[in-house]
């Protein structure tokens, strides 16, 4: 089980906003960074945003990251056909002494 | 470029053993974390363990579901970490990747752990 929670899906309409939320804790998204990572159906992960709402060289800014407390969220603006992929934030966790990944949003592109 | 290459994976029986390697290529190896992230078919994304660089004494941690079985190890001069892991169990098929960093900028494609009698 993970200590990170996501919907399990999200889905829009091309040109739309697509929100995804990730609820952790005071060990780990209250106390560390959040990174989230897209994984494209049949390949590996790639990361999308670190350090909370920093974009890696390449990464379109239709890509976006906040953190509040304990939760975090990405932001899809102007969702595009690509764009379809699940998604997954992930934080250290001080308790775990360990990396723990979110359970994974399926975006869907109506 | 930063490459990643996986290699080791393959069919085991429960109980038995394997060792993987990550070859990396494109950057300073020797002075990353190196971590190892597994995905079961169809399932999300697991945290296996990580090892630090030997500025930071090779430090390793690992997830309570693979402490004591498995063991992550580094040879710098070969730009390779490995994974091995003993006493499989059928709950540890899945794709192992290898990635880089804190932050683990970059993945490998990837190879396949099957364990099935």
């Amino acid at each position: 089980q993970s200590v990170l929670t996501q919907p399990p899906s999200a889905s829009g309409t091309p040109g739309q906003r697509v929100t995804i939320s990730c609820s952790g804790s005071s060990s780990t998204i209250g106390s560390n960074t959040v990174n989230w990572y897209q994984q494209l159906p049949g390949t590996a992960p790639k990361l999308l945003i670190y350090s909370n709402n920093q974009r890696p060289s390449g990464v379109p800014d239709r890509f976006s990251g906040s953190k509040s407390g304990t939760s975090a969220s990405l932001a899809i603006s102007g969702l595009q056909s690509e764009d379809e992929a699940d998604y997954y934030c992930a934080a250290w966790d001080d308790s775990l002494n360990g990396y723990v990944f979110g359970t994974g949003t399926k975006v869907t592109v109506l | 470029e930063v490459q990643l290459v996986e290699s080791g994976g393959g069919l085991v029986q429960p109980g038995g053993s394997l060792k993987l390697s990550c070859a990396a290529s494109g950057f300073t190896f020797s002075g990353s974390t190196m971590h190892w992230v597994r995905q079961a078919s169809g399932k999300g994304l697991k945290w296996v363990g990580r090892i630090k660089s030997k500025a930071n004494s090779y430090s390793t941690a690992y997830d309570a579901s693979v402490k004591g079985r498995f063991t992550i190890s580094r040879d710098d001069s070969k730009n390779t970490a490995y994974l091995q892991m003993n006493s499989l169990r059928t709950e540890d098929t899945a794709v192992y990747y290898c990635t880089r960093g804190g932050d683990s900028d970059s993945w490998g494609q990837g190879t396949l752990v099957t364990v099935s009698s």
